[in-house]
């Protein structure tokens, strides 16, 4: 059963780099990693997607080792703002046959 | 303009009772979801349609039903609320893999 694990909590201070791992040992080949960002109070909005390798944005990196068992999301120096719940989710989302796994949230906790 | 839009943001209810929440989205996409989100932050998928078709349901009580009256809206009708259904549920939106774009959320509240 396909499952993704991540930690429960990180915490950080403001500048550092935060690297945040999630585990998915039984991705299937046509699942995609998702990152997303959760503020108090609101939806959780969209920060990276990757298949393989690494992937960046003008927010965060996301690196993929080969075997994609794990993906770890890279936030370069983080501040305040940052404080918020960050989930990782595989899977895919093509015609009748879709499945979306969803990590339980990782609440990161930036310091001054 | 809100992409994903939801109401009512806030609903506090009677055990007992049956209640709708609605939801639109302007973004044109094909697949809308329906999530719970509990105290504790675990972020569950009830449902998911495409093109007003049922495509994910998981694990969820019959008391839930969802309902696609077109591709923009996706609502949700609970019977017989109970004290376990007190939570915020969201709604998004994606094109198939991409991105899920998500409303404000609904927090229900079953007394």
């Amino acid at each position: 059963l396909a499952k993704t694990t991540q930690p429960i909590s990180m915490d950080s201070y403001e500048g550092q780099e935060v690297n945040i791992t999630c585990s998915h040992n039984n991705i299937a080949t046509n699942d995609y990693i998702t990152w997303y960002q959760q503020f108090p109070s609101q939806g959780p909005r969209f920060i990276i997607q990757g298949y393989k390798t690494k992937v960046t944005n003008e927010v965060a990196s996301l690196f993929i080792p080969a075997d994609r068992k794990s993906s770890t999301l890279s936030l370069p120096r983080v501040s305040l703002s940052d404080t918020a719940v960050y989930y990782c989710l595989v899977g895919y989302n093509a015609g009748n046959n879709r499945k979306l796994i969803w990590g339980l949230g990782t609440s990161l906790a930036v310091n001054p | 303009d809100t992409a994903v839009s939801q109401t009512p943001k806030y609903l506090v209810t009677q055990m007992g009772n049956d209640k709708s929440i609605k939801c639109e989205q302007n973004l044109g996409h094909d697949t809308m979801y329906w999530y719970k989100q509990d105290s504790k932050k675990f972020l569950k998928i009830m449902f998911s349609y495409n093109n007003k078709e049922l495509i994910i349901n998981e694990t969820v009580p019959n008391r839930f039903s969802p309902k696609s009256p077109d591709k923009a809206h996706l609502n949700l009708h609970i019977n017989s609320l109970e004290l376990g259904d007190s939570a915020v549920y969201f709604c998004a939106s994606s094109h198939s893999v991409g991105e899920q774009f998500f409303g404000p959320g609904t927090r229900l509240t079953v007394l």
